[in-house]
Parts: C-alpha cells; sequence; structure tokens
C-alpha cells in the first residue's frame, strides 16, 4: 500500500497562473483533508471532504477549489495563484470512524 | 472559534525528559492528539486521548489532560537525538472530523 501520495512534490508558479495538485489514496478512507503549513501557524485546513462527490471548507478555503470525483482522489486548485498561496500543501485522509489522519508526504509551492 | 497554542521551542540534552504543553479553547474537544513531523515529511500520529482520559502512557510518550484548564502535555522520557523534529497538538470534537492544530513545538535535542 502506498497510502497518500502527492503530485507534485515540488512546484514554481508565475502569479496568475493556475495548478491543480492532486492526492491520491489506497486505504478506501471516506475523509479526505487539503490543509497548507505556514510558518509559525500549524496546520491550516483548506477544504475538506467526507465522501466522494461532497465537499465542504476549512479555516481558509479562498482562492482554492477542490474536487472529489472519485473516492480515492482529492483535486485542489488555484485559478490564479498569487504569493500568499506560496506554502506546503498536506493532502490526509482517514476513516470515517478513526482517530488518526494519515498524511501525505506535501507539495512545497512557491508562487513569484 | 476553536483555538489550540503551542510554545514553538523547546531545547534539550539528550537523556534528559522533554514536556510539550498545549492549550485549547474549544470545550467540547473530545479527542485530543500528538502528531510529529520529521524534516521535509509529512504528519505522522503519536498518540491521541479521548477529553474523559486524564493521562494515557505509551512506552517513552506520556501524555496528560487537565481538561478543567484546557491544557494538554506530552512527556517523552529518555529524549533521543532521533526525537528532534517539530510536535503538533491538534483537537477534534468527533472521531473521523476535521482537526484544528497548535502552531506546532520544534523539538531541539543536543547530545
Amino acid at each position: 500500500n502506498a497510502g497518500v501520495t502527492q503530485t507534485p512534490k515540488f512546484r514554481v508558479l508565475k502569479t496568475g497562473q493556475s495548478m491543480t495538485l492532486l492526492c491520491a489514496q489506497d486505504m478506501n478512507h471516506e475523509y479526505m483533508y487539503w490543509y497548507r503549513q505556514d510558518p509559525g501557524m500549524g496546520l491550516r485546513l483548506i477544504h475538506y471532504s467526507v465522501g466522494e462527490g461532497t465537499t465542504a471548507k476549512g479555516e481558509v478555503p479562498d482562492g482554492y477549489n477542490v474536487s472529489r470525483l472519485k473516492k480515492q482522489n482529492f483535486l485542489l486548485g488555484l485559478e490564479s495563484a498569487a504569493p500568499s498561496q506560496t506554502s506546503v500543501y498536506f493532502c490526509a485522509s482517514s476513516g470515517q470512524f478513526s482517530n488518526e489522519q494519515f498524511f501525505g508526504p506535501g507539495t512545497r509551492l512557491t508562487v513569484l | 472559534g476553536e483555538d489550540v497554542e503551542q510554545s514553538l521551542f523547546l531545547s534539550v540534552r539528550e537523556g534528559d525528559s522533554s514536556v510539550i504543553n498545549c492549550t485549547y479553547t474549544d470545550s467540547s474537544s473530545t479527542y485530543l492528539y500528538w502528531y510529529k513531523q520529521e524534516p521535509g515529511a509529512g504528519l505522522q500520529l503519536l498518540t491521541y486521548i479521548f477529553s474523559n482520559m486524564d493521562m494515557k502512557q505509551d512506552q517513552r510518550l506520556t501524555v496528560l489532560l487537565n481538561k478543567k484548564d484546557k491544557h494538554l502535555s506530552l512527556r517523552i522520557a529518555d529524549t533521543q537525538t532521533g526525537d528532534s523534529a517539530i510536535y503538533f497538538c491538534a483537537e477534534s470534537s468527533h472521531q473521523g472530523g476535521k482537526l484544528i492544530f497548535g502552531q506546532g513545538t520544534e523539538l531541539s535535542v543536543k547530545p
């Protein structure tokens, strides 16, 4: 089992460009999450999903969109990247009745 | 809204005990967690505690919960250089639910 995987690992964008981050999990988990990690601020929840076809806003959703067309995949989109979106992005998944979220290795995004 | 606070840095000598502290504001928190992040990696769950417990011990790790003061601590006995990492406290109000994380405490273990 690969667990939670994220692609790409690194990306540099120019202001205004768009991109999609892909998260995949092979544990048949119902719940999936996107976080961003910034120095001194811990992890903040961007969007999450409690099942295929459903998504919800987290703490910092502005500037991001998500889709969960398949249970195993959770996509995070940036339509028009801004320097404030420079961050490390983590995807996580968990079972519906689990106390553990499993994290991917992260995507380091720089917006110039 | 919900808030979780941690001090940012802790430095200890190898072999000493480390105590990492966390406070939270949400009185409906049911589950409290400690995650570890090694450099360049994602987070790994170390341990968690239900809000109806005062203490949980797992090998070198001891978690203490003071629900009245909304204070959580993680004690690592016989700290090793391999314990150097960032430790995150997090809380959730139900199983499988979204987590609210603290800022993380960077633990530095000196030989």
